[in-house]
């Protein structure tokens, strides 16, 4: 089945450690995109890809670093300098299209809820 | 910045139309607006998106003004499993998908 994959569920991390989340797709979409959310607040963009080996910072990119080596991967580091790290992280991606040339819908992963301590 | 507006909540009865309005007074002529849904701790789903011309699919109805200024989320008759955050948005030309606060809707027995 085609879709979009984040890995893990919940990960709990040490203050001061640096965590990569895993977001991989085979649904042959171009573009992908991650987000932060905190409780009660809607999602927050942190970086986009819109194509492999190009990304551009979102709205909230401080303490964040993305790669985007493999069209179908577009994994996201939590790094240290990021001050409050813990929330729940979302991956998207999404393809264009003739019908939709400034892309289309976005399909999302479950989310990966991260902890630290 | 989102260039949307949405009321932060609604309710409505089970069983009746849901109509989640939303304002995006500085939408450009080629942007979209799209609407996603987001169900407790999941991620967001699309449900419809639009240009200019109502749209419908099997989830909902989109109803977008002549001046594109605003438009109107119909869920024609809601059910218990659609309480959830609707988000309005509009895509920006740079890539950016961004999402604002959305509204909660809460379908009541």
């Amino acid at each position: 089945d085609g879709g979009i994959t984040q890995s893990p569920k919940y990960l709990f991390r040490k203050e001061g450690q640096n965590v990569t989340l895993s977001c991989e797709q085979n649904l042959n979409h171009d573009a992908m995109y991650w987000y932060r959310q905190d409780p009660g607040q809607g999602l927050r963009l942190i970086y986009y890809s819109q194509i492999v080996n190009d990304f551009q910072k979102g709205d909230i990119a401080e303490g964040y670093s993305v790669s985007r080596e493999k069209k179908e991967s577009f994994p996201l580091t939590v790094t240290s300098a990021q001050k409050n790290p813990t929330a729940f992280y979302l991956c998207a991606s999404s393809i264009r299209s003739i019908r939709d040339p400034w892309g289309t819908e976005a399909f999302f992963g479950q989310g990966t809820r991260l902890t630290v301590v | 910045d989102a260039k949307t507006t949405q009321p932060p909540s609604m309710d409505c009865a089970e069983g009746r139309a849901a109509n989640l309005p939303c304002n995006h007074s500085t939408i450009s002529g080629n942007e979209y607006v799209y609407w996603y849904r987001q169900i407790h701790s999941q991620g967001p789903q699309y449900i419809i998106h639009g240009l200019k011309n109502n749209e419908t699919n099997e989830m909902a109805s989109l109803i977008i003004t002549e001046d594109r200024k605003s438009s109107t989320l119909i869920l024609p008759h809601a059910t218990l499993r659609d309480t959830a955050v609707y988000y309005c948005i509009v895509y920006n030309q740079g890539g950016k998908l961004i999402f604002g606060q959305g509204t909660e809707l809460s379908v009541k027995p």
